[in-house]
């Protein structure tokens, strides 16, 4: 079974530009979830999707960030404009139920300088 | 220049002993607890997990221990291998679904 794949794996950008990362889950998984992780700090989640619903976003910082999920499968996470505290690793995960356990790709690094 | 992230606890045992990592949860209402480990520049791998209604599971070489009187889990590892050197965490389920995770803790195993 193929895990969950992101994309890209690295991301260097400069303060004020713009990064969108993809996220395909595990197939049939209904629930998506994207998490940041601070270097030395466990993952903080951003928001969960229910099929292309949103769960949850209460910590995503929206003057800044927003995500996607259009048709319940693929999901796409943005950051406009990027600020240097961004610089994280972003981690997607899915379950099949709302309720199960998270599937975790490799994440996406990005920097900002 | 890169921040200063928070400092992680650490753990270092020697190869064949048995480790113990502990996690102090914030939810008395949390219902599902799973731990993971994490390997330099990958994703968490969910290792074993446990609902509220039980105090203890059993998995190959670990075992989780959960103790709601006082809001704390901890993991054990048997026979610690090479392997096993990662950083571990422990994530809490909320009412609404939501997975939360804690600080972590590195664990070195010393050949």
């Amino acid at each position: 079974e193929a895990g969950v794949a992101q994309s890209p794996r690295y991301k260097i950008i400069e303060k004020r530009q713009s990064v969108a990362f993809w996220c395909n889950p595990i197939s049939g998984h209904a629930t998506l979830y994207w998490y940041q992780q601070i270097l030395g700090q466990g993952p903080k989640l951003l928001i969960q999707f229910q099929n292309n619903g949103v769960v949850d976003d209460s910590q995503l910082p929206k003057d800044r960030f927003s995500a996607e999920r259009l048709k319940g499968v693929d999901s796409t996470l943005k950051i406009q404009p990027a600020k240097l505290e961004d610089s994280a690793v972003y981690l997607c995960a899915s379950s099949l139920a709302r309720a199960g356990e998270l599937f975790f790709g490799e994440g996406s690094r990005l920097t900002v300088l | 220049g890169e921040s200063v992230g928070l400092h992680l606890p650490t753990l270092s045992v020697q190869e064949g002993d048995n480790s113990i990592i502990n996690c102090a949860y914030s939810n008395s209402a949390s219902d599902y607890f799973i731990w993971y480990k994490q390997e330099s520049g990958k994703g968490p791998q969910f290792i074993i997990d446990i609902r509220s209604n039980m105090d203890k599971r059993q998995g190959q070489r670990v075992t989780v221990l959960l103790n709601k009187t006082v809001k704390h889990l901890s993991l054990q590892i048997a026979a610690t291998q090479p392997g096993d050197s990662a950083v571990y965490f422990c994530a809490e389920k909320s009412s609404g679904n939501q997975f939360y995770f804690g600080t972590g803790t590195s664990l070195t195993v010393i050949p």
